[in-house]
């Protein structure tokens, strides 16, 4: 089978750094994405991870370790409008589409 | 326009009705996806067009029937649906292989069948 897990909530305040965590099992790994969306948005590509290693994008970075089928989103000086769903996505294939886990809810409070 | 957009955001339906979803991108990409989005569950694969040619089909029950006339347009006709099927359905499109883990969504259609 497939899987992917990852937290089903975080809750964090203003400021503070959160890691969302996700491990994946599949058939094939091609690499890690990242997506955000906001209560009733679409979700939004954040960052990829082909190879090992950290990927930064501003506050947002992101790990992989492929070794470990493990990677994480790193989100740092939190703000009131990073609260949104986290979904972690696994590439099986050059190619083709992803496969998601069930997402994680970032709630940020001041 | 720009993006991805889907027409219409919000639809009813009973069990009997015909009805069609529409997703356009003006985004120059030649992959386009779409997805099911129920509570608590994650994003749903179901179908893939590459350079208008389904790549893939996930299983989905043939009352689900998707068109891609081109590469800017993506339809999913639905007909007899189940109250099961109600979700948010996302058109998603990207520029295909090596690109294809930054999709890019439009805002969904929330689908209802009563």
């Amino acid at each position: 089978g497939q899987s992917l897990e990852q937290p089903s909530e975080v809750t964090a305040v203003e400021g503070a750094i959160v890691q969302i965590n996700c491990t994946y099992q599949t058939s094939g790994f091609y690499g890690l994405s990242w997506y955000q969306q906001h209560d009733g948005g679409a979700p939004t590509f954040l960052s990829y991870n082909g190879l090992d290693g950290l990927e930064e994008t501003g506050r947002f970075s992101s790990f992989l370790s492929r070794s470990d089928s493990y990677g994480y989103l790193l989100l740092q000086e939190l703000q009131m409008k990073d609260s949104a769903s986290y979904f972690c996505a696994v590439r099986k294939q050059a190619g083709t589409a992803l496969i998601f886990g069930k997402g994680t809810t970032l709630s940020v409070s001041s | 326009e720009t993006g991805v957009t889907q027409t219409p955001r919000h639809l009813v339906m009973g069990m009997t009705n015909k009805k069609s979803l529409k997703c356009e991108q003006h985004l120059g990409h030649n992959a386009m996806y779409w997805y099911k989005q129920s509570a608590k569950k994650p994003l749903e694969l179901m179908f893939v067009y590459s350079l208008e040619e389904r790549v893939e089909n996930n299983s989905v029950p043939s009352r689900f029937s998707p068109e891609c006339p081109n590469s800017s347009h993506l339809f999913l006709h639905l007909h007899t649906l189940q109250p099961e099927d109600s979700a948010l359905y996302l058109c998603a499109s990207s520029q295909g292989g090596s690109t294809s883990y930054e999709q890019y969504f439009g805002p969904g259609t929330r689908l209802t069948v009563t």
